[in-house]
């Protein structure tokens, strides 16, 4: 398998523009998250799904953010409209309860997000 | 809530043996993991603990004392590419949550 897939790795943006990051898990997995992470506050869960449907999104910052997952192979996260403090680097991750040990995340490359 | 606390920095030279702690305060959970990251790299899974005691996997070992909320991440025979941050993780019960600690940052030095 190809692991996590996401897109685009750079992402560089005026500030007000939308941004579209996407994600594809891998094959058989049934759970979808999606992280930020900054110096400062470190890695932050935003939301996650399971079997396409968002169970947690308390992490999510402000109305700004919204993550869709409309079928098992793909994820996004948008933000809009965006702003300088959203510079981070936002990680997918997949992982299945059915592989022992159940725990682990298989984490994309990341995308590089710097609002200008 | 749930918190797991590591030390911000660590150092030590090749070929020694570092020790990583991760206190935690959380609600019931699955297990321990550990999870390292290169600078500008992804997190990767290093280890897992499901039940107290050690569990080793090459140069790396984990422990976990669930009545002590306490585990650590051992690496020995430090090699220069070692140099990476360190990330423990659970799962806990409640709707299959993940929590990820600060990180500790692991410098090697020769």
């Amino acid at each position: 398998d190809a692991g996590v897939i996401q897109s685009p790795r750079h992402e560089v943006t005026e500030m007000g523009q939308e941004v579209t990051l996407r994600c594809k898990p891998i094959s058989g997995h049934d759970y979808l998250f999606w992280y930020r992470q900054t110096m400062m506050r470190g890695l932050e869960l935003l939301i996650y799904f399971n079997n396409n449907v968002p169970i947690d999104d308390s992490g999510m910052p402000e109305d700004r953010f919204s993550a869709k997952m409309p079928n098992a192979s793909f994820s996004t996260l948008k933000i809009q409209p965006s702003e300088p403090r959203d510079s981070a680097v936002y990680f997918c991750a997949s992982s299945t309860r059915d592989a022992p040990p159940g725990d682990i995340q298989y984490f994309g490359a990341g995308t590089r997000l710097s609002v200008l | 809530g749930q918190s797991l606390e590591q030390p911000s920095e660590v150092t030590a030279v090749e070929g020694a043996i570092v020790q990583i702690n991760c206190t935690y305060q959380t609600s019931g959970f699955y297990g321990l993991s550990w999870y390292q990251q290169h600078d500008g790299g992804a997190p990767t899974f290093l280890s897992y603990n499901g039940l107290d005691g050690l569990e080793e996997t090459g140069r790396f070992s984990s422990f976990l004392s669930r009545s002590d909320s306490y585990g650590y991440l051992l690496l020995q025979e430090l090699q220069m590419k070692d140099s990476a941050s360190y990330f423990c993780a659970v799962r806990v019960y409640n709707f299959n949550k993940f929590y990820f600690g600060s990180g500790t940052k692991l410098n090697v030095k020769p």
